[in-house]
């Protein structure tokens, strides 16, 4: 049982490349969801989805897609990278919503130059 | 909307000893969730510990206990006998208990140092 895995951990792009994050689970969760963490500030939500082929925005959309073709991938891109995104990104999943606790994966670190 | 404020950046404590990380929240709701999370250098998030509003009784689990007031909107957490392994980034965190409000609300987090 890999739990919540993240492809990759580290990546430098430049200003206006693009690129996909690939979280994936295998703990057959409806809920997954896509935070940033910034220094000094706690976790931001930044696109959810309550199951297969749903999305919705959370606090922080703008200047990101996602999608969640299957229910055990859920994919974060970046159309045109910009210093701004500069970020750790983390996925997360759930059984579901309410007071389920939210599995986390270990983290992609993005550095846009 | 909710806010998260955790008012203690860094804290530190000697190893055996006990040590109370703060929290406080804003919302207009009655029904809610809240939670402890620990980041240690890994930056694997962990879930410590969670309470539900409508729940009186303060949350345990093992060495990690809840003072959860609810009129004060306050959610602190109290780690007993700190272990050296207990050094890590705490976030408290809160959730609406109504459906299709899902996202956690973060505090910006409390360095825990433990001193051998």
């Amino acid at each position: 049982n890999a739990g919540v895995t993240q492809t990759p951990k580290f990546r430098v792009l430049k200003t206006g490349q693009s690129m996909t994050l690939l979280c994936a689970q295998d703990m057959n969760h409806e809920y997954m969801y896509w935070y940033r963490q910034d220094p000094g500030m706690g976790l931001r939500l930044i696109h959810y989805s309550v199951g297969e082929g749903t999305t919705a925005k959370g606090e922080v959309p703008d200047g990101y897609n996602v999608s969640r073709l299957k229910k055990q991938n859920f994919l974060l891109g970046l159309e045109s990278a910009a210093p701004s995104q500069t970020s750790v990104y983390f996925c997360a999943s759930s059984y579901g919503p309410l007071n389920t606790e939210q599995y986390f994966g270990p983290g992609t670190r993005l550095t846009v130059t | 909307a909710q806010t998260v404020t955790q008012s203690q950046p860094e804290m530190s404590v000697q190893e055996a000893e006990t040590v109370t990380l703060s929290c406080t929240y804003d919302t207009s709701e009655s029904d809610y969730y809240l939670f402890w999370y620990k980041q240690p250098p890994s930056r694997q998030m962990i879930l410590v510990i969670r309470q539900e509003a409508y729940k009186q009784q303060n949350a345990t689990e093992n060495r990690f206990s809840v003072n959860f007031q609810k009129a004060a909107k306050s959610f602190s957490l109290k780690i007993s006998d700190s272990q050296l392994g207990d050094a890590a980034m705490y976030f408290c965190a809160y959730r609406s208990a109504q459906l299709g409000n899902e996202k956690l609300t973060f505090g910006t987090g409390t360095r825990l140092t433990i001193i051998p």
